[in-house]
């Protein structure tokens, strides 16, 4: 079975910093896809990032990019410039494209960004 | 392009009760996911279908938990009878067939026990 986990329950930054979030991942496939999702306190999941383990090159996404390093199954999310609004949950998940797929999600980190 | 519909988005009820949380995919969707987040987690797939077939229920407590797509569209996820430990939110997903790497997720019912 797929793990997922998020070794950084909690994190604080000044607004305008730079911000990485950790996740490592534990799975015997060799194709699947890794998500970063945002949940605010109103509690909708919202993707935020997404990349395939195919691919070698790190997804990016406006002022979010990741950094995969698929031997050491490690995921990490990096947000540059960060901004109040981006205060929120953030979830790390795996999924399989075969069978049912259906999320594998971390225990998330709590991120602050502070004025 | 509307979202994924949940109601209700708070219920209280008392353990024993019985209680029933319903989902509007997005339009043409062909696959849902309920997911389970307890306070503190991530969350949980609990039952995932795909038109009005189950796909996946391995995560579903049958003896109380129970769920139905009738006519491959909305979803209802029933609690009978509940426990305190099945306060959380429960969220609801949907995809396109076969993309499930394009999830879209509802806001979520809170549900609390007591």
């Amino acid at each position: 079975a797929q793990t997922v986990t998020q070794s950084q329950p909690e994190m604080s930054v000044q607004e305008a910093e730079t911000v990485t979030l950790s996740c490592t991942y534990d799975t015997s496939e060799n194709n699947y896809y890794l998500f970063w999702y945002k949940q605010p306190p109103s509690r909708q999941m919202i993707l935020v990032i997404r990349q395939e383990a195919y691919k070698q090159q790190n997804a990016t996404e406006n002022r979010f990019s990741v950094n995969f390093q698929k031997a050491a199954k490690s995921f990490s999310l990096k947000i540059s410039d960060s901004q109040l609004g981006d205060t929120a949950m953030y979830f790390c998940a795996f999924m399989k494209p075969q069978g049912a797929q259906k999320l594998v999600f971390g225990q998330g980190t709590r991120l602050t960004i502070n004025p | 392009e509307a979202g994924v519909a949940q109601s209700p988005r708070y219920k209280i009820i008392e353990k024993r009760q019985s209680v029933a949380f319903w989902c509007n995919p997005i339009s043409g969707h062909a696959t849902l996911y309920w997911y389970q987040q307890i306070l503190g987690q991530g969350p949980k797939l609990l039952i995932q279908f795909q038109n009005n077939g189950v796909v996946d229920d391995s995560q579903l407590p049958k003896d109380r938990f129970s769920a139905e797509r009738l006519k491959g569209v909305d979803s209802t996820l029933k609690i009978q009878p509940a426990k305190l430990e099945d306060s959380a939110v429960y969220l609801c997903a949907s995809s396109p067939v076969n993309l499930g790497y394009e999830q879209y997720f509802g806001p979520g019912t809170r549900l609390t026990v007591t």
